[in-house]
């Protein structure tokens, strides 16, 4: 089955500094990856996603890259703020399958 | 987003007793639903897998017999935790598919607390 694995586990930044998420995985037939946020006591809320037909996805401060090759993808959080802070989840699948969660990231912006 | 409702929102229980959770896919047909446990500090992980009308498929060391999962109808999926006990307590989500698509959307959780 696949595996993703995420790093770092914490992350702290300065408000308006940018942030660095990356998650790897292991299998080659997934072609679908989300970034989840989740802030404490609530579901996750997807933030933005990429599909393996393109390799960079932006939505205003996130942005996502996608590596085929190395199978790698990584969120950019850029101009942080204090409401950005949360739990953060990678995750890959291939249609009608279930989703393979990164371990997530627990993002912290200090005012 | 798709309209995703899950009941109750939290629940403490004395250990030993049942629980069951209802989810309810509220704009689309959920052909699969998949079951995810969360605890504090953790990623999700998958319990189990239904599909509308047949019997779940449960990940390695979860017991079929305690997560009781039932996808009756293309809207509803209930998961019982049968003789709950204080390990149980966790953060259950459901999360509703419709046939291949690779868009999936959660719950809003389940707190379960088992005294």
């Amino acid at each position: 089955g696949e595996n993703v694995e995420q790093h770092p586990s914490t992350l702290s930044v300065q408000e308006g500094d940018s942030a660095v998420i990356k998650c790897t995985y292991s299998d080659s037939a997934s072609n679908y990856f989300p970034w989840y946020k989740q802030e404490l006591g609530k579901r996750p809320q997807l933030i933005i996603d990429i599909r393996s037909n393109v390799g960079e996805k932006k939505d205003q401060r996130i942005a996502v890259t996608l590596n085929k090759t190395a199978k790698h993808f990584s969120l950019h959080i850029t101009e942080t703020q204090p409401e950005d802070s949360a739990v953060y989840f990678c995750a890959a699948s291939h249609p009608g399958n279930q989703f393979y969660f990164g371990t997530g990231t627990s993002l912290t912006v200090i005012p | 987003g798709a309209v995703v409702s899950q009941h109750p929102s939290w629940v403490i229980c004395k250990s030993g007793t049942s629980v069951k959770i209802e989810c309810r896919s509220l704009d689309f047909q959920a052909t699969t639903m998949f079951w995810y446990r969360q605890f504090p500090k953790q990623s999700l992980m998958l319990m189990a897998t239904s599909n509308e009308g047949s019997k779940a498929t449960y990940e390695q060391g979860v017991e079929k017999d305690k997560f009781l999962i039932n996808h009756a109808s293309l809207t509803l999926s209930t998961l019982t935790v049968t003789s709950a006990h204080p390990e149980d307590s966790s953060f259950y989500i459901c999360s509703p598919i419709w046939g291949q698509s690779d868009e999936q959307y959660f719950g809003p959780g389940t707190r379960l607390t088992v005294t």
